[in-house]
């Protein structure tokens, strides 16, 4: 059965802290991305990979990072946590095969206080 | 421009009664392919249902469908027979290119289901 891990559900960091996220997906899956949802915003995507340590930015990259060192494993990072980086976190994988369908995480919800 | 528009932020069905969720596209890419995904309040996103562009006959999976109409750029959800189960979010998404497009998808902002019993 197909399996997309995320190291927490719920997260509390403060301001200025350096915060890791990590996915991890069981089904060999090429392409890894990382998403944050907002009420009214629907979900916008941040980072994705389609190798290891190949990286492309999303559509809201600014003050995240991401690294794939292995296959398998995605992560977030939040150099500098900031408020307005408290949201929802969702990761996903695909396979490298048509028609691509993406399989997601439980989500994280972070809050930065 | 948004690319995926989804009209109702909210909808209610009664239990057992079959419902539409819409959803309308803008691409001009003859190649793209149309999801759908369902959101329960746990947070996790299910894949429901995938049309391609090229597909010459509507997606069906169980009690869900895909209404695809290509000259109007929608691809409405059907759910027939709603369960109590079905009270979620409904987001619509949409890959463009064919393959080597890596799978990139782009959501709507979602349409939330209440199943009254």
């Amino acid at each position: 059965d197909v399996k997309v891990t995320q190291s927490s559900r719920y997260l509390v960091k403060r301001t200025g802290e350096k915060v890791f996220l990590e996915c991890v997906q069981d089904m060999d899956h090429e392409n890894m991305f990382w998403y944050r949802q907002d009420p009214g915003l629907g979900l916008r995507l941040i980072y994705f990979s389609y190798d290891v340590k190949m990286k492309e930015k999303g559509d809201i990259p600014e003050g995240y990072s991401v690294s794939r060192e292995k296959k398998e494993r995605f992560s977030l990072i939040l150099e500098s946590a900031s408020t307005n980086q408290t949201s929802m976190y969702l990761c996903a994988s695909s396979p490298g095969l048509f028609p691509y369908e993406q399989y997601f995480g439980p989500g994280t919800r972070l809050t930065v206080t | 421009a948004q690319k995926i528009t989804q009209t109702q932020p909210g909808m209610f069905v009664q239990e057992k009664e079959a419902v539409t969720l819409d959803c309308t596209y803008d691409t001009s890419d003859p190649s793209y392919g149309l999801f759908w995904y369902k959101q329960p309040s746990s947070g996790e996103m299910i894949f429901l249902i995938y049309q391609g562009s090229y597909d010459q006959q509507n997606a069906t999976e169980g009690r869900y469908s895909l209404n695809f109409q290509k000259a109007r750029k929608s691809a409405n959800l059907v759910i027939s027979a709603s369960q109590l189960g079905d009270s979620a979010m409904y987001f619509c998404a949409m890959r463009e290119g064919g393959g080597g497009s890596q799978g990139n998808l782009i959501f709507g902002k979602g349409t939330k289901l209440s199943v009254k019993p």
